[in-house]
């Protein structure tokens, strides 16, 4: 099974729109992390905002917010006011486990097009 | 500051080459990575390193051997390469194993192309 599942391979938002990139996680380990990455045009990885699954509030970085709903296994990634240099592919990733390496499962991504 | 630092940046192979991919970091982290990605896929964990002297394999290992040969530096040697190690291959490094954001620092990304 997946362990990550980004059901959007593409979404269009309009500039200064906030969008909700979908995300949901399959565990059964009760320690884990999530991450959302950010890959431009240009190829490299940008960190932008972890939850950890003993958060009990929903993590938020400037522009940057997770809605993590823990019952239904989701950690959606929330854009405000979106800049044309928000246009990007988008990946969600699980850390399981409190040892060892911070092994990452990343999912397929979704490609997120902003429109002037 | 460089970060993490990956040599080379592209690579033409013919089949049964074999070669290294460099891989550097300057942030003093424990734990090193080797990840390819390939269209329409996420990134996959090729090998591990939680700390020097040490490495795991992860999720798809055949193919391919790692060194981690001091703190900073941990190679990536494809022993004979075949067209399905065509892909994109990324380096990252975290400061520790365990809890915590330890989110991982990301190299710019080594282009691999096998014929």
């Amino acid at each position: 099974a997946q362990k990550i599942t980004q059901t959007q391979p593409g979404m269009f938002v309009q500039e200064k729109e906030a969008v909700t990139l979908d995300c949901t996680y399959d565990t059964s380990d009760q320690s884990y992390g999530l991450f959302w990455y950010k890959q431009p045009s240009s190829g490299e990885m940008i960190f932008l905002i972890y939850q950890g699954s003993y958060d009990e509030q929903n993590a938020t970085e400037g522009r940057y917010s997770l809605n993590f709903q823990k019952a239904r296994k989701s950690a959606n990634l929330v854009i405000s006011a979106s800049q044309l240099g928000d246009s990007a592919m988008y990946f969600c990733a699980m850390r399981e486990g409190q040892n060892g390496a911070n092994n990452l499962f990343f999912g397929t991504g979704t490609r997120l097009t902003v429109i002037p | 500051n460089a970060g993490v630092t990956q040599t080379p940046k592209f690579q033409v192979l013919k089949t049964g080459q074999s070669m290294t991919l460099q891989c550097a970091q300057d942030m003093n982290h424990n734990s090193m990575y080797w990840y390819r990605q390939d269209p329409g896929m996420g990134l996959r964990l090729i090998y591990y390193s939680a700390s020097e002297g040490t490495t795991d394999k992860g999720e798809v290992p055949n193919g391919y051997n790692v060194s981690r040969l001091n703190k900073r530096e941990f190679s990536l040697r494809l022993e004979s390469a075949a067209p399905s190690q065509t892909s994109v291959y990324f380096c990252a490094s975290s400061k520790n194993p365990g809890q915590g954001v330890y989110e991982q620092y990301f190299g710019p990304g080594t282009r691999l192309t096998v014929t």
